[in-house]
């Protein structure tokens, strides 16, 4: 079975600051990769995704993420981080987007002044 | 702008007891999903739905069942409402091509006593 580890629970960052959060994905063929982001008591909207091609994609607000398939992996970036970026950030995989998402555990953000 | 709403957004229900969770999209999406998260964790699977009146199991589907009467509505039924079952739970569209985005409500939390 897919699976999605991210192994950072929580992540603390001064405003301005660049910011990573990690990502590891387990399974056999290179699946559709998502980033998903949550703020408080709100849904989740989509940051960026990658199905194939160039391994680094760009996404809203600034974000961008880089596909290894050596290493299994889809690590969400940003370059200077803003107060507003503080939320709980997903990534997510499916070996058929239609069959809905697997989803890790997240990461909460907290970006500070 | 793609919607999903949900309702209710928040319930209160007795162990034991029939819960109807609903969704409604405007997005003329064919796709549709239910999602559980528990507190501190990510979005797991219970059911989606590709066309009206066919609905299939996600990953964690018992305890639960799942309407699609039209396009535009899914329900999340749980007949015997569960401690366990105590979660905000999300709905999601698809449509296929494009960005080929879910689309994610706003979330249902839901208590059993």
């Amino acid at each position: 079975a897919q699976s999605v580890t991210q192994p950072d629970a929580r992540v603390t960052v001064s405003e301005g600051a660049s910011l990573q959060l990690r990502c590891k994905y387990s399974y056999s063929a290179t699946p559709y990769l998502f980033w998903y982001v949550q703020y408080p008591r709100q849904g989740l909207q989509m940051l960026l995704k990658y199905y194939s091609g160039d391994p680094v994609v760009q996404g809203v607000n600034g974000f961008e993420a880089e596909f290894s398939k050596s290493d299994s992996s889809f690590h969400l970036r940003k370059a200077s981080v803003h107060w507003s970026d503080s939320a709980v950030y997903f990534c997510a995989v499916s070996y058929n987007y239609a069959q809905g998402l697997t989803f890790g555990l997240g990461t909460r953000v907290s970006v500070f002044p | 702008e793609a919607a999903v709403t949900q309702s209710p957004r928040s319930k209160v229900a007795v162990t034991g007891g029939k819960v109807t969770l609903s969704c409604h999209q405007t997005n003329n999406h064919d796709y549709m999903y239910w999602y559980r998260q528990d507190t501190g964790h990510g979005l797991r699977l219970i059911h989606y739905s590709y066309v009206a009146d066919s609905t299939e199991k996600g990953d964690i589907p018992d305890g639960y069942k799942a309407s699609r009467p039209s396009q535009e509505n899914f329900s999340l039924i749980l007949e015997l409402a569960s401690l366990s079952q105590t979660a905000v739970y999300f709905c999601a569209s698809l449509g296929l091509g494009g960005r080929a985005e879910q689309f994610f409500g706003p979330g249902t939390r839901l208590t059993v006593l």
